[in-house]
């Protein structure tokens, strides 16, 4: 079965350290989405790209925060330098654009920042 | 008083009995629709979709209906399983200028009692 792949499963660092979150989409998938889960808050959209290119990114502080997707295979989220309140589980999925197709999550990566 | 998070709606069945979940959605111009299910340190998982031209699709054991006049959205679970427990959410796709993208429900806590 084609899966979406994130790394690192899970990070434990300090207050003002940067985080680097990675994702491999699915082969052949088009659109890639970042999301961020709380409990406060539920699934929420953070950024996402349609051929590589940033389509919405405005649910992102983007004083910290920054999505970039270098090559088709891969697509990272940063946060520099990271915060208590950004403790969550993110969460990339991908998908196809068009004809109504639905997004396919990876397991996520569940950050604690102490 | 304190928000100390999310309280999940639950619903909890016996095995082998039939589960309803229940959704709300709010913009009548969302065209596609989508049950997740996420089970506990895994991302959500597809189940099922329907889009606005139907108003009920069936998969192995499951059901969608749709029903558009209320903005009503449900899930059944025919026979329901230990290994059903999990979180539900559903998920409209709103399409708006800069492309489409998905808005979910808060989720329902399924519980299965053996």
């Amino acid at each position: 079965d084609a899966r979406v792949t994130q790394t690192p499963r899970h990070k434990v660092t300090e207050m003002g350290q940067e985080v680097t979150m990675r994702c491999q989409p699915i082969l052949g998938h088009n659109t890639v989405f970042w999301y961020r889960q709380t409990m406060m808050q539920g699934l929420e959209l953070l950024a996402y790209f349609r051929n590589r290119a940033p389509l919405d990114d405005s649910g992102m502080p983007k004083d910290r925060f920054s999505a970039e997707m270098p090559d088709a295979t891969l697509a990272t989220l940063k946060i520099q330098p990271s915060e208590p309140r950004d403790s969550a589980v993110y969460f990339c999925a991908s998908g196809l654009v068009g004809g109504n197709q639905p997004q396919h999550f990876g397991d996520g990566t569940r950050l604690s920042i102490l | 008083g304190e928000n100390v998070g999310l309280h999940l709606p639950t619903l909890s069945v016996q095995e082998g009995d039939n589960s309803i979940i229940n959704c709300a959605y709010s913009n009548s111009a969302s065209d596609y629709f989508i049950w997740y299910k996420q089970e506990s340190g895994k991302g959500p998982q597809f189940i099922i979709d329907i889009r606005s031209n139907m108003d009920k699709r069936q998969g192995q054991r499951v059901t969608v209906l749709l029903n558009k006049t209320v903005k009503h959205l449900s899930l059944q679970i025919a026979a329901t399983q230990p290994g059903d427990s999990a979180v539900y959410f559903c998920a409209e796709n709103r399409r708006g200028t800069s492309g489409s993208r998905l808005t979910f429900g808060e989720g329902t806590q399924l519980t299965v009692n053996p």
